[in-house]
């Protein structure tokens, strides 16, 4: 079955300083895989979505992603926190499980002055 | 085009109380999913409709959830009776292409059974 692990519930970083969220996934199927933000009291909005074409997947606000498969990862990164980047953020997987997608339990990201 | 929209926003009810919570689908999108989010349990599929029709609700807790989708706009999803443990939020998400492309989300039914 498909799965999703997202190392950390709670990452904090300074502005102006690197953002790395971990996610990691399992599937017997090339997967689609899928960021998504959440902001306080809001929806979740998708940032980027790999789908087998390029491995290293750019979406809004500067984030970036990269498929590596042979460590079944796609972590997203930012070069340089802002504070409005202080949100959760959802890694997802697509594939072997119908047409079901599995979301990680987030990440928390504070970014600090 | 108008997002995701969910109504009512907040609801506090009593426990025993039927609740029923709203979703109008982005129009022309095919795929209607409801989602429901706890710190406990996380983000949780509970139902997916693809052309109105219930592909996989095997995210439903238990009997007393039902979800509805009687045409392309419009989604319902019914707790009767409501317990304590149903305090959640409920989403609604749609999308062109299933899982595979963007889903898109509402804002949000904040539930609150006391």
């Amino acid at each position: 079955a498909q799965s999703v692990t997202q190392l950390g519930s709670h990452v904090s970083v300074s502005e102006g300083a690197l953002v790395l969220l971990r996610c990691n996934y399992s599937s017997s199927v090339p997967p689609y895989l899928f960021w998504y933000v959440q902001y306080p009291n809001q929806g979740l909005q998708l940032l980027l979505k790999y789908t087998s074409a390029a491995t290293l997947v750019k979406g809004i606000n500067g984030f970036e992603a990269e498929f590596k498969k042979s460590e079944t990862s796609f972590h997203l990164t930012k070069p340089s926190a802002h504070m409005s980047d202080a949100a959760e953020y959802f890694c997802a997987v697509s594939g072997d499980a119908g047409n079901m997608l599995t979301f990680g339990g987030g990440t928390r990201l504070m970014v600090k002055p | 085009d108008a997002g995701v929209i969910q109504s009512p926003r907040h609801e506090v009810t009593e426990m025993g109380q039927e609740v029923t919570l709203r979703c109008k689908p982005i129009s022309g999108h095919n795929s209607l999913f409801w989602y429901r989010q706890t710190m406990m349990r996380g983000l949780e599929l509970l139902i997916y409709f693809n052309n109105n029709v219930p592909i996989d609700d095997s995210g439903m807790p238990e009997d007393r959830f039902s979800a509805k989708m009687p045409n392309a706009s419009f989604s319902t999803l019914k707790i009767q009776p409501s317990e304590p443990r149903d305090s959640a939020v409920y989403f609604c998400a749609s999308s062109l292409n299933g899982i595979t492309g963007e889903l898109f989300f509402g804002e949000g039914s904040r539930l609150t059974v006391l």
